[in-house]
């Protein structure tokens, strides 16, 4: 049962242009999601996160949109630039018997074409 | 400048031997995670950690153990390697739960 879903393997965008990277997710219990971009041979980096007591949260290029009602967020990355081909992990997170743990998604890899 | 860190890139092992993998973080972070990585799966989490000598199972604990004995180091041991295992190996560490977690290069091991 994957409780946090990418339903897009791949995304090839333009230069300049904007990618929007979708996630959707069940567990409602989920309150904090995050945006890790990997490329290969190297270990995920963490791009951007947001609390479920928002909706947007911006960092330069990168937003993350946050739809509760959905269950659904979203990673717009503007303007795209050749180095941001990666692939990208939507995680999200519960407390779990006092602890927490990550759960994530099955990523979608991003293609911009200069 | 943080790091985690693991003690090998590439690994191959024969079907049935003891295998070691260990990680090291130099951010004094309570919390330390390994995963696996598969086409098409994405990460799964195999075990955590949130304090030494403590430990949870994942999602697919199946064929693993961990040993927590020092705040920074955290090691997965695979008792009999299968085929099966043979995946990307990623540790991570975090500070909390809303802080990001920070990963280790991996290890890819490959068992035959």
């Amino acid at each position: 049962d994957q409780q946090v879903k990418q339903n897009s393997p791949s995304l090839s965008v333009q230069e300049g242009r904007i990618s929007i990277l979708n996630c959707d997710y069940t567990n409602s219990m989920f309150d904090y999601f995050l945006w890790y971009k990997k490329y290969p041979a190297e270990g995920p980096t963490f791009l951007i996160s947001i609390s479920s007591i928002k909706d947007k949260n911006e960092d330069g290029r990168f937003t993350v949109f946050l739809n509760k009602s959905a269950k659904h967020l979203s990673l717009h990355i503007v303007p795209s630039q050749p180095g941001d081909s990666a692939v990208y992990f939507c995680a999200a997170s519960s407390e779990v018997s006092g602890t927490y743990k990550y759960i994530f998604g099955t990523g979608t890899r991003l293609k911009v074409l200069a | 400048d943080v790091k985690v860190t693991q003690s090998s890139r590439y690994l191959v092992k024969r079907t049935g031997e003891k295998v070691f993998l260990e990680c090291v973080q130099d951010m004094d972070h309570e919390n330390m995670f390994w995963y696996r990585q598969d086409p098409g799966l994405g990460l799964r989490l195999i075990y955590f950690s949130y304090d030494v000598k403590m430990k949870e199972k994942g999602d697919i604990p199946e064929g693993y153990s961990v040993s927590r004995e020092k705040k920074e180091r955290f090691s997965l041991i695979l008792e009999s390697a299968s085929t099966n295992q043979t995946s990307m190996y990623l540790c991570a560490s975090s500070l909390d739960r809303y802080y990001e977690q920070y990963f280790g290069p991996g290890t890819r091991l490959t068992v035959t």
